[in-house]
């Protein structure tokens, strides 16, 4: 297993365009979690699935945001007529269900809005 | 509303010189506390998980210890290496859906200086 994987790595688009970033997480992790970060802060939780249900959205989710996970397995993040206040590292993570419940966190996608 | 606060922001050491990191926390029934190493343009790299007052944890020249509102992160002789951002997050509840969602601070950033 080599972890959890993010595509892509950077992204640069135009106000007004759609962008979808997508997550493998560790294969035999239930939980997937996807976390923006702005520079100079933490991480921010914006969502979280358990297999394929999307059990928790933070208020940061903006309706032009949505993520999905069918099939429990990968998952992608949207962001429909992106804003340059989106610009920022977004997060994917997974995790099992019992244990430590430990997150590994992927490499990230970098977002610029021009 | 669950709050993590890192200090200082950013702390500079001379190779050797040993300190300590600090994470205060407000949390509504504490599940774990987390200690992540974040390098620049990658996603935060866990280090220690605390899960009660008293416990201390350590991995080669880091020791992290936990009372009932903060957790230190002590770094003994530290080595260039050792540069990078260190994330501290709780995780709240014993259950349900917000299991595993981890709350961040916003980092103290470390330079070590040969």
């Amino acid at each position: 297993d080599t972890g959890v994987s993010q595509n892509p790595r950077h992204k640069i688009t135009k106000r007004g365009q759609n962008v979808t970033f997508r997550c493998d997480p560790i294969s035999e992790h239930n939980r997937l979690y996807w976390y923006r970060q702005t520079l100079g802060q933490g991480p921010e939780f914006l969502t979280y699935f358990q297999n394929e249900a999307q059990l928790e959205k933070s208020r940061l989710l903006s309706d032009r945001f949505s993520a999905e996970r069918p099939k429990g397995s990968f998952s992608t993040l949207e962001i429909q007529r992106t804003e340059q206040g989106d610009s920022a590292m977004y997060l994917c993570a997974s995790s099992l269900i019992w244990g430590a419940n430990v997150l590994t966190f992927g490499a990230g996608s970098r977002l610029t809005v021009l | 509303e669950d709050q993590v606060t890192q200090s200082p922001e950013a702390l500079r050491l001379q190779e050797g010189e040993s300190s300590s990191l600090n994470c205060s926390y407000t949390v509504s029934g504490l599940r774990g506390l987390f200690w992540y190493r974040q390098d620049p343009g990658k996603g935060p790299e866990f280090l220690f998980t605390l899960y009660s007052a008293g416990e201390e944890k350590e991995k080669e020249r880091l020791k992290a210890t936990l009372t009932k509102k903060e957790s230190f992160l002590h770094i003994t002789a530290p080595k260039p290496e050792d540069s990078a951002t260190y994330l501290c997050a709780v995780q709240a509840g014993s259950g349900g859906t917000s299991y595993g969602k981890l709350t961040f601070g916003q980092g103290t950033i470390l330079t070590v200086h040969p």
